[in-house]
């Protein structure tokens, strides 16, 4: 059974660089079709997707966070990690990690099968 | 971006009820709509994919239906283990984005 697990500071400072890294244990990283996620959720607030990884070292981010966001895969740790430049109070955030997988139907039809507890960063000097 | 709504924002019931949450799109997504169990502490849990289909493990009474711009995620018989916030999210299209959420909890 695949599990994620996300670990790195709680707390970073404005302008700093926020560093996060999810741990894959019982698959790997560099099998299968699967893409590897981060989302995060400031408090009082919604979901917002962050950008994914696929295996191949392909990536995609949300374009307001395109400038300043950095997805990576080490497959020898088994892990994927999350970089996240020039941070303000406004990152601060419980971030997550998670594993989209895809089915197909009638299409591809993706959702994020497995998750991480989550992790809350807090931007603050 | 597609935009994401749900109601309610929460809701109060008991154990035994029936409940439905919706969840509109801002444009049609087909049937690309998956569905999330959030409880605090835990890792967040997959219900329901394609809108309709039962993700291998989770109990029968839950139930998705819908497609186009409207859907649903309906929880046949409240158990105690179902008071959590519940999220839609849509996976068309790039960004990935999210519902607000439906908080479910005890009357």
């Amino acid at each position: 059974q695949v599990q994620l697990q996300e670990s790195g500071p709680g707390l970073v400072k404005p302008s700093e660089t926020l560093s996060l890294t999810c741990t894959v244990s019982g698959g790997s990283v560099s099998s299968g079709s699967y893409y590897w996620t981060w989302s995060r959720q400031p408090p009082g607030k919604g979901l917002e997707w962050i950008g994914y990884i696929y295996n191949s070292g392909s990536t995609n981010y949300n374009p307001p966070l395109k400038s300043r966001v950095t997805i990576s895969l080490d497959t020898s740790k088994n892990q994927f990690s999350l970089k996240l430049s020039s941070v303000t109070a406004a990152d601060s955030a419980v971030y997550y990690c998670a594993r989209e997988a895809y089915n197909y139907g009638s299409g591809y039809y993706y959702y994020m099968d497995v998750w991480g507890k989550g992790t809350t960063v807090t931007v603050s000097s | 971006d597609i935009q994401m709504t749900q109601s309610p924002s929460s809701l109060s019931a008991s154990v035994g009820d029936r409940v439905t949450i919706t969840c509109r799109a801002s444009q049609s997504i087909s049937s690309y709509l998956n569905w999330y169990q959030w409880k605090p502490g835990k890792a967040p849990k997959l219900l329901i994919y394609a809108a309709s289909s039962l993700q291998s493990g989770v109990p029968s009474r839950f139930s998705g239906s819908g497609s186009g711009t409207d859907f649903t995620l309906t929880i046949s018989s409240l158990q105690p283990e179902d008071f959590a916030t519940y999220y839609c999210q849509q996976s068309y299209s790039i960004p990935r984005t999210f519902g607000q959420g439906t908080k479910v909890e005890i009357k």
